[in-house]
């Protein structure tokens, strides 16, 4: 069985602070998608990493896949009170395997930007 | 496009009863999954359908059935609900061969 663990769980902030959220497994997943999600909503996909070392921006967002794809990591600069919600990592199957889409989510962390 | 809907959004059962949670989307996606969401441990699979006519148990099936009726639908049943099933129940599709995949809005289940 495949396992994320996601660190931290929560993030209590303020507005104009960096942050960064970890995303480690001791497997390797073929792929790995971070999503974010609001209160009464599903999870919106964010970014899909699928090289190891890969480094995707979106804005103030900065992922990162590890290089041996057993890791990511979400950076926020200059973090905004739209940005609040809980962010979730999760993997795609195992290298050389079928996943038929099959996701692992991590645990989640709770951010909370106060202004 | 409404995209992915499930239905009901909200249910309070007893324990011992029974529901079907729907799920239908209007993408023509192949794949379609159901999760459920618990405080602190994300979300965990518990049946996907790879492709219409084809169902496989995922992390945690136990207490559960599925039925994809068809292309679009794709609905979840607890044949008789213990408390321990009380979470927030998300479905989703994607595209063979795409990453994304699509999620609906949930559906919050309380079971007494």
């Amino acid at each position: 069985t495949q396992l994320l663990e996601q660190s931290p769980q929560f993030l209590s902030i303020q507005e104009g602070e960096n942050l960064t959220v970890y995303c480690n497994s001791s497997s390797v997943f073929s792929s790995l998608q971070w999503y974010r999600q609001e209160p009464g909503e599903g999870p919106v996909l964010l970014v899909t990493v699928v090289t190891g070392g890969e480094v995707k921006k979106l804005k103030r967002l900065t992922f990162q896949f590890g290089d041996a794809r057993k890791d990511s990591s979400l950076h926020i600069t200059a973090a905004q009170p739209g940005d609040t919600g809980l962010y979730l990592c999760a993997g795609t199957g195992n290298a050389g395997g079928t996943s038929y889409g099959k996701l692992t989510f991590g645990q989640g962390t709770i951010l909370t930007v106060h202004p | 496009n409404a995209g992915v809907t499930q239905t009901p959004k909200f249910q309070v059962l007893k324990t011992g009863q029974s529901m079907t949670l729907q799920c239908a989307q209007d993408m023509n996606h192949n794949s379609m999954y159901w999760y459920r969401q618990d405080p602190g441990m994300g979300l965990r699979l518990i049946y996907y359908s790879a492709s219409e006519g084809t169902t496989d148990k995922g992390e945690v099936p136990n207490g559960y059935n599925v039925s994809r009726l068809n292309k679009r639908e794709f609905s979840l049943r607890l044949e008789s609900a213990a408390p321990s099933q009380t979470s927030v129940y998300f479905c989703a599709s994607k595209q063979s061969a795409k990453e994304t995949q699509y999620f609906g809005p949930g559906t919050r289940l309380l079971v007494l």
